[in-house]
């Protein structure tokens, strides 16, 4: 059963502060990664895509994967109270036909 | 450019009686998923679909639920009799061609199911 974890939460943090995220999965094959960000009664909406070893950024975002510790996680920084929401990590199945395979989420919640 | 559309929204339904789910896919996006989200858990893949195809459906359950992805027209959720149970959040996504390093998912605004 090919699995994606994350930290349910909540994780607070204050606002201006750096807010880090993490995920594991099972699936050694898994190839691409993404981390989607979810507001309460929203659909997922697409932040960040990694399929590299090392880290990537995107204005205050940052993604990172860890290939041999089959780990990825999103790092925000200077988090602002619209960044709280549920954070979806997604794990693209290895092969040609692979869907991505969620995580449940870990909800943020930035204190002004 | 319209993203991916779903209707209705909001789906009202008695046990026993039928949902039927749809979903336009962007403009240019012949791929088709469809994921449900019961309250505080992740998305769960269903069933991925291309026209006139169902690629990969491991993620339905056997019996009651079925779909479609028609030649001309949305992609169909369909669920007969449906439970209690059923009730969640059913979101469609769609993407140019199959996922791989480049491609990505964009998902509809949902769908909530409700079975009274």
């Amino acid at each position: 059963q090919k699995e994606v974890e994350q930290n349910s939460g909540p994780l607070s943090v204050p606002e201006g502060a750096i807010a880090s995220l993490n995920c594991t999965y099972s699936d050694r094959g898994s190839q691409s990664f993404f981390w989607y960000r979810q507001y309460s009664g929203k659909s997922p909406e697409l932040i960040m895509f990694i399929y590299s070893n090392g880290d990537k950024e995107d204005g205050r975002f940052t993604a990172q994967l860890n290939k041999a510790s089959q780990y990825v996680s999103l790092l925000i920084r200077d988090s602002q109270p619209s960044d709280s929401a549920t954070y979806l990590c997604a794990v693209k199945e290895g092969g040609s036909q692979g869907n991505l395979i969620f995580g449940k989420g870990t909800k943020l919640s930035v204190k002004p | 450019n319209a993203g991916v559309m779903q209707n209705p929204r909001h789906l009202v339904r008695r046990r026993g009686q039928e949902a039927r789910l749809r979903c336009s896919p962007m403009k240019g996006h012949s791929h088709v998923y469809w994921y449900r989200q019961l309250p505080e858990e992740g998305l769960k893949f269903m069933v991925y679909l291309q026209k006139e195809n169902i690629i990969d459906e491991s993620g339905m359950p056997k019996e009651r639920f079925s779909a479609e992805f028609p030649k001309e027209g949305p992609s169909i959720l369909r669920i007969q009799q449906v439970v209690r149970g059923d009730s969640a959040a059913y979101f469609c996504a769609s993407s140019p061609a199959q996922l791989g390093f480049n491609e990505k998912l964009f998902f509809g605004s949902g769908t909530q199911l409700s079975v009274l």
